[in-house]
């Protein structure tokens, strides 16, 4: 079974416009960390915004937003007021503190194109 | 700061060579991580060093290996290269357990294997 699910291969999105990224994660650990990543054409991977499981409060950084749902074992990533530079693959993961705790598992991915 | 830095950027090799990247993690970092990334198995664990030491190992054939020096700064061999090695390699740094920041990667090295 797949650990992290990213249903939405590719998004477009309005400059200035909100959109919100899909990410479903599978795992029996209690405690765990969610990811959310973004890489540029560059190849470079960017730390975007942390959740973890016991963490009370949705995780914002500046634009980013977390849409934590534990029940629901959801963690979809919101980039308010998009801009050009936003324009990305975005990558959602998990970091399980259990055996194997050193590694992230990531999803396939999604494309989000900003239109000007 | 500096960030993490993977050498070389590009690469270009033949069926059955081997070939050795090279990965400097942010200073203060101890902790290593490689992943190879394809469009068709996307993002994939390939191992974690800290203090010089594997602590977890993914899914791979024994034809990747790596180690990490004193330094913290670390190798990856594959040897007996194959087309389907032909990726984007990724290094990550973080401190110990990563926390609530993660990990930091460099830019990659890509791998063609003709």
């Amino acid at each position: 079974a797949q650990k992290i699910t990213q249903t939405q291969p590719g998004m477009f999105v309005q400059e200035k416009e909100a959109v919100t990224l899909d990410c479903t994660y599978d795992t029996s650990d209690q405690s765990y960390g969610l990811f959310w990543y973004k890489q540029p054409s560059s190849g470079e991977m960017i730390f975007l915004i942390y959740q973890g499981s016991y963490d009370e409060q949705n995780a914002t950084e500046g634009r980013y937003s977390l849409n934590f749902q534990k029940a629901r074992k959801s963690a979809n990533l919101v980039i308010s007021a998009s801009q050009l530079g936003d324009s990305a693959m975005y990558f959602c993961a998990m970091r399980e503190q259990g055996a194997g705790s050193y590694q992230l598992t990531f999803g396939k991915g999604t494309k989000l194109s900003v239109i000007p | 700061k500096a960030g993490v830095t993977q050498t070389p950027r590009y690469l270009i090799k033949t069926r059955g060579q081997q070939v050795t990247l090279s990965c400097s993690p942010i200073s203060g970092h101890r902790s290593v991580s490689w992943y190879q990334q394809t469009p068709g198995q996307g993002l994939q664990f390939l191992f974690e060093y800290f203090s010089e030491t594997q602590r977890n190992k993914g899914n791979f054939p024994g034809r990747f290996s790596g180690r990490q020096f004193s330094n913290s700064r670390s190798e990856m061999n594959v040897s007996t290269l194959e087309l389907g090695d032909s990726a984007l390699y990724l290094c990550a740094s973080s401190r110990e357990f990563g926390g609530r920041k993660g990990y930091t990667f460099g830019s990659g090295t890509r791998l063609t294997v003709v």
